[in-house]
């Protein structure tokens, strides 16, 4: 199956630093990925659209400023968080739309990366 | 009301059992549907489209119903592997592609 990989898997960052967490599609190219947020106990939240080559799509209630997405590449999408605070430790995990899998809504998950916010 | 709502469980079941789940959406514009799975801290894993046809992958059976606007999955002979949470996914397309999880029903299959 397809394969989606996050780096950093954990970190751990002082209040007011700024985190980039980077998502890759190892073995297709995705035109589209997209950025989850899932606290202990609760489901995943979409926060955004990211698109190669353009603006991601931001949900309602995610600012946009503070968190920068950057779909540079059909395999790269970056998420930077900006003046982390402790409410945003969380479970962030990426996807990937495989345009040439069985079904074209598949989405193929990264490992996720735990940030926490001392 | 939630877009898709799921049975948060848990089920408690002993190895060899069935056990089915029902999920249920709410807008009618909705697209796709699959299954996912979750172990604890780790990332949802597809386990399988729904098709109104219904479709089979071994042990597990997946089925959609337009009309009553829910999807259902079946394990038969569960096992212990098969402990974790099971995501009910639905994909909406009212212009745009939009992603929306059901919160999961947790299932526990003890020997």
């Amino acid at each position: 199956g397809a394969v989606v990989s996050q780096h950093p898997s954990w970190v751990i960052c002082k209040s007011g630093t700024s985190v980039k967490i980077e998502c890759r599609s190892l073995d297709f190219q995705a035109t589209t990925m997209f950025w989850y947020r899932q606290f202990p106990k609760q489901s995943l939240m979409l926060m955004a659209t990211s698109n190669e080559g353009s603006k991601a799509t931001y949900e309602q209630g995610v600012e946009k400023d503070k968190f920068l997405i950057n779909h540079a590449s059909l395999t790269l999408s970056t998420l930077t968080v900006t003046s982390a605070h402790p409410e945003d430790s969380s479970f962030y995990i990426c996807s990937a739309v495989n345009p040439r899998g069985r079904n074209s809504y598949e989405q193929y998950f990264g490992p996720g990366t735990r940030l926490t916010v001392t | 009301r939630k877009e898709v709502e799921q049975d948060p469980g848990p089920f408690n079941v002993p190895e060899g059992a069935t056990v089915a789940f029902n999920c249920t959406y709410s807008n009618s514009a909705s697209q796709s549907f699959f299954w996912y799975r979750q172990d604890c801290r780790k990332e949802p894993k597809l386990l399988m489209s729904v098709y109104s046809s219904g479709n089979e992958d071994g042990r597990f059976t997946a089925q959609l119903n337009r009309a009553s606007q829910y999807i259902s999955l079946l394990i038969r002979d569960s096992k212990l592997s098969d402990s974790a949470t099971y995501l009910c996914v639905v994909i909406l397309n009212t212009g745009g592609f939009k992603t929306i999880f059901g919160a999961g029903t947790r299932l526990f299959v003890k020997a």
